[in-house]
């Protein structure tokens, strides 16, 4: 049982660049979600997703797309990087209902140049 | 709206000695979940405790303990005897039940537990 993974751990990107991240679970978790974490600013909600198929926009979705065509994996995707999207990425996954604690995977560390 | 504070930016003690994390909240919602998370060095994302706001009891394990108050909307963590292992950023989180979709971070406050 690995819980959350996500890949890569390190990426470094030229502006414009595209790449994508990607977040599986073996949880058998409805929800998932993408978090960036930047320093003083503790972790804010880009995207999440109640199931497979479904996509949502969170706080800070700008220059981000995503996409859950299976129920444990969780694509995060950046089509035109920008400086301003340097940031540590987490994934997390829960199951449905609200009391339930959302489980991050490692993190995923881009710098964009 | 739903916010969280955690008014203390970083902390530093000595070994053995206790150490309180202030968490205050903001919601409008009466039921809702509190969460601490632990964040070491190494940067992943560690759950510690989930505390729903129907119950007010503190709750201890091992040297943690977290105070819930919901007079003051608090929900402070203390780690008693503290060790260089608890040395990472902590943070306090907010889920409301009718907009269970987002998590509310607090900024972390960083803890340095020197030896």
């Amino acid at each position: 049982n690995a819980g959350v993974t996500q890949t890569p751990k390190f990426r470094v990107l030229k502006t414009g660049q595209s790449m994508t991240l990607l977040c599986a679970q073996d949880m058998n978790h409805e929800y998932m979600y993408w978090y960036r974490q930047d320093p003083g600013m503790g972790l804010r909600l880009i995207h999440y997703s109640v199931g497979e198929g479904t996509t949502a926009k969170g706080e800070v979705p700008d220059g981000y797309n995503v996409s859950r065509l299976k129920k444990q994996n969780f694509l995060l995707g950046l089509e035109s990087a920008a400086p301003s999207q340097t940031s540590v990425y987490f994934c997390a996954s829960s199951y449905s209902i609200p009391k339930e604690t959302q489980y991050f995977g490692p993190g995923t560390r881009l710098l964009v140049l | 709206a739903q916010k969280v504070t955690q008014a203390q930016t970083e902390i530093s003690v000595v070994e053995k000695e206790d150490v309180t994390l202030d968490c205050v909240y903001e919601t409008r919602d009466t039921t809702y979940y509190l969460f601490w998370y632990k964040q070491p060095p190494s940067g992943e994302l560690v759950f510690l405790i989930r505390r729903n706001s129907f119950d007010e009891q503190n709750e201890i394990s091992g040297r943690y303990s977290w105070n819930f108050q919901k007079s003051t909307s608090s929900f402070n963590f203390t780690i008693t005897a503290s060790q260089v292992v608890d040395s990472a950023v902590y943070f306090c989180a907010l889920r409301a039940l009718y907009n269970f979709n987002k998590f509310y971070f607090g900024s972390g406050t960083k803890l340095n537990v020197k030896p």
